[in-house]
């Protein structure tokens, strides 16, 4: 299985701002996902993280709004940017050794937007 | 914590009894199904896993069950304890999506001692 670490683990942020969250994988994995999470509901994919090369976003989803980078197979970061109480959430790393292998996922980061 | 509920189906048991959790999926192209929990305030933890080419598999505790015809998984938790009580979610990878996973809607466990 692979070890997920999410930075930062919850923070409150003020209307307008950007966060970064970063992702720390303990193993190379192919596969790197971020997902967010609304209060009480489930999950919603935002993109794959691409090592390399631009991240693909889901419907719905925007670069502009969630830029995403993956400079290598362990670490990826995902910002939250020009942020709204709507994004409030648990924004979550996940990550997998290959395809057809099993997903992990971090702890989450716990935003909220006042 | 943030993932209890105004809109998620719970399914209460008492602490012994079995615990059998529902799921219909959605895109009969699906080849892979995993079952997640997630304790109030933590991410998604992998339970038990279970290819498209299987219909039944065994861990330890669970049992996941998997009928393709309707497309219906369902988590089985053998002599259900405290410790089991999360929000349970269903996954479905279809084929063309590589490991990107569709996540049910999920399930509150609740388990009464």
């Amino acid at each position: 299985s692979a070890v997920i670490s999410q930075k930062p683990s919850r923070d409150i942020c003020q209307r307008g701002t950007s966060l970064t969250i970063q992702c720390q994988v303990d193993s190379q994995v192919t596969m790197m996902f971020w997902y967010r999470q609304q209060p009480g509901q489930s999950l919603t994919l935002i993109a794959t993280a691409n090592q390399g090369s631009e991240a693909t976003y889901e419907s719905g989803f925007v670069i502009d709004k969630f830029p995403i980078s993956r400079p290598n197979l362990t670490f990826s970061t995902l910002t939250v940017s020009n942020m709204s109480p709507e994004d409030s959430s648990i924004y979550l790393c996940s990550a997998g050794p290959q395809k057809g292998n099993t997903i992990y996922f971090g702890e989450g980061s716990w935003l909220t937007v006042v | 914590g943030e993932n209890v509920g105004l809109h998620l189906p719970t399914l209460s048991v008492q602490e012994g009894d079995n615990s059998i959790i529902n799921c219909a999926y959605s895109n009969s192209a699906s080849d892979y199904f995993i079952w997640y929990k997630q304790e109030s305030g933590k991410g998604p933890q992998f339970i038990i896993d279970i290819r498209s080419n299987m219909d039944k598999r065994q861990g330890q505790r669970v049992t996941v069950l998997l009928n393709k015809t309707v497309k219906h998984l369902s988590l089985q938790i053998a002599a259900t304890q405290p410790g089991d009580s999360a929000v349970y979610f269903c996954a479905e990878s279809p084929k063309e999506y590589g490991n990107k996973l569709v996540f049910g809607a999920g399930t509150i466990l609740r388990v009464k001692s």
